[in-house]
């Protein structure tokens, strides 16, 4: 059964530093990879796609990363700002080419404080 | 303006009751699916839809139902067999649900709390 964890579960930084969020998975027959964020009491929106054939993605200052062999993915923020507060939540498309399903992590809640 | 609204925003149910969540999307997007959030878990799949008039179980679907009669709508009610309700419930669609490269475009949000 596949198993998202994201670690840590919070997170604080002062404004300006570069930052990485964890998420690693159990299975490594993934077809992609998917970050979010999450405001308080909102819904998700998308942040950056990665294919399992990929290695990584750039957003502006995100930039992801995936490795299957070792499970893991990295969210790399540069330049964190204020308005980076969020939780940050990676989902993994596991299962057929047809019927797959994404697995989500528990999040990490970023404070990034002026 | 292209999107996904859910409704009531905030929905509070008695106890024994069944209660019916709105979801509408007018981004001409073949699936559909419905997600429970709870404090410190990640989203967990209660039932997708690929195509109108279809669907499947997701991992927690007991105490809940759906119907996909209309594209654009994905109604998801609520049972009274439904144990532990109180939960915030997003709503998402993507393209086909089929393709790999599909990302999924997620609705506000429903917060649901069983009085």
């Amino acid at each position: 059964k596949q198993e998202v964890t994201q670690i840590p579960a919070a997170l604080s930084v002062p404004e300006g530093e570069n930052l990485v969020l964890n998420c690693s998975f159990t299975d490594s027959a993934i077809y992609n990879l998917q970050w979010f964020r999450q405001d308080p009491g909102k819904g998700l929106t998308s942040l950056l796609l990665i294919q399992s054939s990929q290695r990584e993605q750039t957003s502006g200052r995100l930039n992801a990363s995936l490795d299957k062999s070792s499970g893991r993915s990295t969210l790399y923020i540069a330049a964190s700002q204020p308005g980076d507060s969020a939780t940050y939540l990676c989902a993994a498309l596991h299962g057929s080419s047809n019927t797959g399903k994404l697995i989500f992590g528990q999040g990490t809640t970023l404070q990034v404080k002026p | 303006d292209g999107g996904i609204t859910q409704s009531p925003k905030y929905l509070f149910r008695k106890e024994g009751q069944n209660v019916t969540l709105s979801c509408e999307q007018n981004l001409n997007h073949d699936a559909m699916y419905w997600y429970r959030q709870d404090p410190g878990q990640g989203l967990r799949l209660i039932y997708y839809s690929q195509i109108v008039n279809d669907f499947q179980k997701g991992d927690i679907a007991e105490g809940y139902s759906v119907s996909r009669e209309k594209k654009e709508s994905f109604p998801l009610t609520v049972t009274s067999a439904q144990k532990n309700p109180t939960a915030f419930y997003l709503c998402a669609s993507s393209i086909s649900g089929i393709a790999l490269t599909d990302t999924q475009y997620f609705g506000p949000g429903t917060r649901l709390t069983v009085l």
